[in-house]
């Protein structure tokens, strides 16, 4: 089984900086299978990120997903208050079974 | 505009069985398939399973086999998931999403919270 781990666990940061959100996957995959969320408290997940780097509707182009193989990187380039939530990254596609990161928080410092 | 409606919210014994329903409208039911994620409190996401809602075909979690089944009923734009022999640590929030697959998930339901207890 693939397992994403992402990294920090938490990120206090303040409105108008840059988060950089990092999730490492245990096994090299396609890029084309790799997604993030966003999850604000009593809510479901928001779709961000699909194909590690396209912008899902309505997704503001201050964020942005990069990477490949083992390596991704969700990034926030200027955090809005609404951006304080938990990020989680996803490893989907036709290989099951598949996997969730185990989140991001990010926090208004 | 896309929608996923869920069941509402159970309270089971250990030992009892729980099945969620998913109504979907807003697109052609059988372009997209269903995956199931869940979410103990406090804890991350995970992933349960997936159904094709064109042929049935479904995928689970290994650690879910044997307790869990999903369906989907094309006439209702309808999925469904059925997780058996419920134990203390199935209490969680139970989500539908579209896709999952070949596409990431990108539409959602409310979510429908799940509690075992005796």
């Amino acid at each position: 089984e693939i397992v994403l781990t992402q990294s920090p666990g938490t990120l206090s940061l303040s409105p108008g900086e840059r988060a950089t959100l990092s999730c490492r996957v245990s096994q090299s995959v396609s890029g084309t299978y790799l997604a993030w969320f966003q999850q604000k408290p009593g809510q479901a997940p928001r779709l961000l990120i699909y194909g590690a780097s396209g912008r899902a509707t309505d997704i503001p182009d201050r964020f942005s997903g990069s990477g490949s193989g083992t390596d991704f990187t969700l990034t926030i380039s200027r955090l809005e208050p609404e951006d304080f939530a938990v990020y989680y990254c996803h490893h989907y596609g036709t290989s099951p079974p598949l996997t969730f990161g185990g989140g991001t928080k990010v926090e208004i410092k | 505009q896309v929608q996923l409606v869920q069941s509402g919210g159970e309270v089971k014994k250990p030992g009892a069985s729980v099945k969620v329903s998913c109504k979907a409208s807003g697109y052609t039911f059988p372009n997209y398939g269903i995956t199931w994620v869940r979410q103990a409190p406090g804890q991350g996401l995970e992933w349960m399973g997936w159904i094709s809602t064109y042929n049935g075909n479904t995928n689970y979690a290994q650690k879910l086999q044997g307790r869990l089944t999903m369906t989907s009923d094309s006439s209702t734009s309808t999925a469904y998931m059925e997780l058996r022999s419920l134990r203390s640590d199935d209490t969680a929030v139970y989500y539908c999403a579209r896709g999952g697959r070949t596409v990431a998930s990108d539409y959602w339901g409310q979510g429908t919270l799940v509690t075992v207890s005796s």
